[in-house]
């Protein structure tokens, strides 16, 4: 267990709906990276952020994707409208100085599954 | 496009057997390499980090790291069947964007 935790561990939704996950990292000083993974692939970056600040989004992040972290704490990833194609495992990891620089902790993610 | 390839696998070796991981990566200005090891319905735990050129052990795993030639990888030493997982080779660029390659499978046979 890292100590990230993430909320819900599952999520089925119907297609059109609109689903928010949220992480809680260790750390509010730390970097907290949002990532979706699909069966056979590795983790795809989403989005990052320092504190607050929304530093970095994936091309691949549609206007339907947003994220937020408020006070630099817990963060939150909301999908509108979903589609069939946003069905995937969403992670959060958390970059900190615990096991080295750069070093990140995933939580245990959040499976989306949309019908 | 910055990418990082892995061979899927399956590879698999008997229990203790050393088993070897490689990966490459495109971006030579990258700095920072991961492995991470993940069990199916799990999220990617932690490994090794390595930084510099040569050879980092820690405990059975030995991760190598070559910048020159844009190579990394990672040996198992004393396999064991608790092993077999996907393992996910990570690059950090300079913007602190993490790459990861798609995860090479290994079964360690008893």
């Amino acid at each position: 267990d890292t100590g990230v935790s993430q909320d819900p561990r599952h999520k089925i939704t119907k297609r059109g709906q609109n689903v928010t996950f949220r992480c809680d990292p260790i750390s509010e000083h730390n970097r907290l990276y949002w990532y979706r993974q699909t069966l056979g692939q590795g983790p795809e970056f989403l989005t990052y952020f320092q504190n607050e600040a929304q530093l970095e989004k994936s091309r691949l992040l549609s206007d339907r994707f947003s994220a937020e972290r408020p006070k630099g704490s817990f963060s939150t990833l909301e999908i509108q409208r979903t589609e069939q194609g946003d069905s995937a495992m969403y992670l959060c990891a958390e970059t900190g100085e615990r096991g080295g620089p750069d070093t990140q902790y995933f939580g245990p993610g959040t499976r989306l599954t949309v019908l | 496009q910055k990418e990082v390839e892995q061979n899927s696998g399956p590879l698999s070796v008997p229990e203790g057997a050393i088993a070897s991981l490689n990966c490459t990566y495109s971006d030579r200005g990258s700095q920072s390499f991961f492995w991470y090891r993940q069990y199916s319905g799990k999220s990617p735990e932690l490994i090794m980090s390595i930084y510099s050129n040569g050879d980092k052990e820690d405990g059975r795993f030995t991760a190598q790291l070559n910048k020159a030639s844009q190579y990394v990888s990672l040996l198992i030493r004393d396999s064991q069947p608790s092993d077999s997982a996907t393992y996910l080779c990570a690059v950090k660029d300079n913007f602190n964007k993490f790459y990861f390659g798609s995860g090479t499978k290994l079964n360690v046979k008893p």
